[in-house]
């Protein structure tokens, strides 16, 4: 069964300073790995994903498979970066037809 | 930008009522899907749909829910007696051929009283 772990609820860091929020998955077969945001009051909406290896708005993540990571990293963080995130997973090479399976999100905090 | 809609926005419904999920897709998506987020938890996958059929459904998606697409534009979500453990934020979504990103709705708040 694939699961995704996101093991802090709550994060918080002030303007400026570097932020880092951890996703680890298991999944036994060739997954994909995305990172959905929740601004205050809005839908859910794809900031990024492993194989398009782009930097969104200052963040990057990496998939690691010996570690199973996919940690979400911006090296100055703003106010505006305030909201829920949720690491997700996809089955990429099976019939899941897209089937997410999300991290139970952490909420980031930034401090003037 | 297209986007997926759903509607209402909140719904309050007796325990033991059915209620209707309503959801437009954008428009030339192909996969389907809801999403369903207890308060504090999760969100968790309920069901895929794909070529009108049902192509993949958790263990919560029992027979008290059912998904139709009655007119080729929405995409419903059923619960046929609804229990206060369905009480949540449900989120439909959708995804294009061969396009790996979802786009979400922005959810609908269901409470059972």
């Amino acid at each position: 069964a694939q699961r995704v772990t996101q093991p802090e609820k709550l994060l918080s860091v002030f303007k400026g300073a570097p932020v880092e929020l951890k996703c680890n998955y298991s999944y036994s077969g060739s997954p994909e790995l995305f990172w959905y945001v929740q601004y205050s009051r809005q839908r859910l909406q794809l900031l990024l994903r492993h194989i398009s290896r782009e930097s969104i708005k200052g963040f990057t993540a990496d998939l690691n498979k010996g570690e199973t990571s996919f940690h979400l990293k911006k090296p100055f963080a703003q106010e505006e970066d305030s909201a829920m995130y949720y690491c997700a997973l996809k089955d990429a090479g099976g019939t899941s037809y897209g089937k997410l399976t999300f991290g139970q999100g952490t909420i980031l905090t930034v401090h003037p | 930008e297209p986007e997926v809609t759903q509607t209402p926005s909140h719904q309050v419904t007796q325990m033991g009522q059915e209620v209707i999920l309503r959801c437009v897709p954008i428009s030339n998506h192909l996969y389907f899907y809801w999403y369903r987020q207890i308060l504090g938890q999760k969100v968790e996958f309920l069901v895929s749909f794909y070529n009108n059929e049902i192509s993949e459904k958790s263990e919560i998606f029992d027979d008290q829910f059912s998904v139709e697409r009655p007119d080729g534009s929405n995409f419903t979500l059923k619960i046929r007696s609804t229990k206060l453990e369905d009480s949540a934020m449900y989120f439909c979504a959708s995804s294009g051929w061969g396009d790996t990103e979802a786009f979400f709705g922005q959810g609908t708040r269901l409470t059972v009283v």
